[in-house]
């Protein structure tokens, strides 16, 4: 059984750095096709793609936020982290980390719970 | 890619048949995916490949179109439906999300 779990801090100053943590369960990411993406999405507004990660350590990133956002793998095999820099009150939002069939890239068909961020000093 | 969906919000009655529609600034080809999303929690993939119903989706939900044009009908409306959703492409390197269509009773 699939399943993502993202973990961090719920609350970040403007300016600082936040990390957040994507647990994985049930598959891989060391299997061929398999990546895992994350998509973040302000209260009350739309879902927006951040970053993804594959198998073979090919990373895409949003253009808009790539100058800020990094996607890797954690130190543990089922981990995969998202550092996002340089933190704004305009990067509130609900985090969610979500996984990629393997050979059919580019949608997500298992999402984790999500992870609340404010941004606040 | 920019990815525009339309209405931002459809009232409709249980029973009902809808379409919502998703349009892409440029061709996607059929590479674009439906999901629902129910407040507090995290979307659900409904179609991916403009046509192709995810395991365990309702034969109720079709998705169709191509390049610039895309639809999600919904052929009998049930309560469980109402939520919102999101179409996205993935036809390039860099994803994206529409603005989502509201559904309500």
């Amino acid at each position: 059984q699939i399943t993502l779990k993202e973990s961090g801090p719920t609350l970040v100053k403007p300016t600082q750095t936040l990390t957040l943590t994507c647990t994985l369960s049930g598959f891989s990411l060391n299997t061929v096709g398999v990546g895992v993406g994350w998509i973040r999405q302000p209260p009350g507004k739309a879902l927006e793609w951040l970053a993804v990660i594959y198998w073979d350590d090919v990373t895409r990133y949003s253009p808009s936020l790539k100058s800020r956002v990094t996607i890797s793998k954690g130190t543990s095999e089922n981990q995969v982290v998202l550092t996002m820099t340089n933190m704004d009150p305009l990067d509130t939002g609900t985090y969610y980390c979500a996984h990629t069939k393997p050979a059919d890239p580019g949608y997500f068909d298992y999402w984790g719970q999500g992870t609340p961020v404010t941004v606040s000093s | 890619i920019q990815m525009t969906q339309s209405p931002a919000t459809l009232s409709a009655s249980v029973g009902d048949r809808v379409t919502l529609t998703c349009r892409a600034s440029q061709s996607v080809d059929k590479w674009l995916a439906w999901y629902q999303q129910k407040p507090g929690k995290a979307p659900k993939l409904l179609i991916y490949k403009a046509s192709t119903l995810e395991s365990g989706v309702p034969l109720r939900f079709r998705g169709s179109g191509s390049g610039t044009e895309f639809a999600l009908t919904i052929s009998s409306l049930q309560p469980d439906d109402f939520a919102t959703y999101y179409c996205q492409q993935y036809h390039t390197d860099v994803y994206t999300f529409g603005q989502g269509t509201k559904l309500e009773i």
